[in-house]
């Protein structure tokens, strides 16, 4: 099946590691993302790509990092000077079109992150 | 990309229609507007967009306002799993293309 896989669903980890969450997708996007969800809220853009070898920050993007170096992979790095990590993360994809046309981006089913 | 104004909570009676209210009123001239849901802990899932032009899927329709300042989420039938947040997000297709999330509408239909 097409889709997008983040893995593992439920990670601990102990306060001051760094820990690598997964994200792949199989569905031939050039762009992907990452997003981080705190309880009752909504979304925040941590990094994005639009294509491979390239990426830009979001809005909350301190204390995390990312790679893309092949195209159906984002892994996302949390750091240790990330404050608050613990949080539910998604991972998303689209197609980058060019023109007027514009297509829906589609989500992982999150990995939820608790750091002790 | 512009912000969006959406009521927290609302309620809908199973078999009913379900009218979610979206308020852009700085939307511009190349900004589509986007409906996603999300039923809890799960990833949002993609409804519908639109330009300027109502649009129709299997899943809902899409009403926008002449002007473009609001639109309107209509689920036709609701069922108790369209129980979810409901996000309008209003992206401009060109820039970032990332969508940008506002709080959204907790819908909850009832029995």
């Amino acid at each position: 099946d097409g889709g997008i896989t983040q893995s593992p669903k439920y990670l601990f980890r102990k306060e001051g590691q760094n820990v690598t969450l997964s994200c792949e997708q199989n569905l031939n996007h050039d762009a992907m993302y990452w997003y981080r969800q705190d309880p009752g809220q909504g979304l925040r853009l941590i990094y994005y790509s639009q294509i491979v070898n390239d990426f830009q920050k979001g809005d909350i993007a301190e204390g995390y990092s990312v790679s893309r170096e092949k195209k159906e992979s984002f892994p996302l790095t949390v750091t240790s000077a990330q404050k608050n990590p613990t949080a539910f993360y998604l991972c998303a994809s689209s197609i980058v079109t060019r023109g007027q046309g514009n297509t829906e981006a589609f989500f992982g089913q999150g990995t939820r992150l608790t750091v002790v | 990309d512009a912000k969006t104004t959406q009521p927290p909570s609302m309620d809908c009676a199973e078999g009913r229609a379900a009218n979610l209210p979206c308020n852009h009123s700085t939307i511009s001239g190349n900004e589509y507007v986007y409906w996603y849901r999300q039923i809890h802990s799960q990833g949002p899932q993609y409804i519908i967009h639109g330009l300027k032009n109502n649009e129709t899927n299997e899943m809902a329709s899409l009403i926008i306002t002449e002007d473009r300042k609001s639109s309107t989420l209509i689920l036709p039938h609701a069922t108790l799993r369209d129980t979810a947040v409901y996000y309008c997000i209003v992206r401009s297709n060109t820039g970032r293309r990332a969508l940008t999330f506002g709080s959204g509408t907790r819908l909850q239909v009832q029995p």
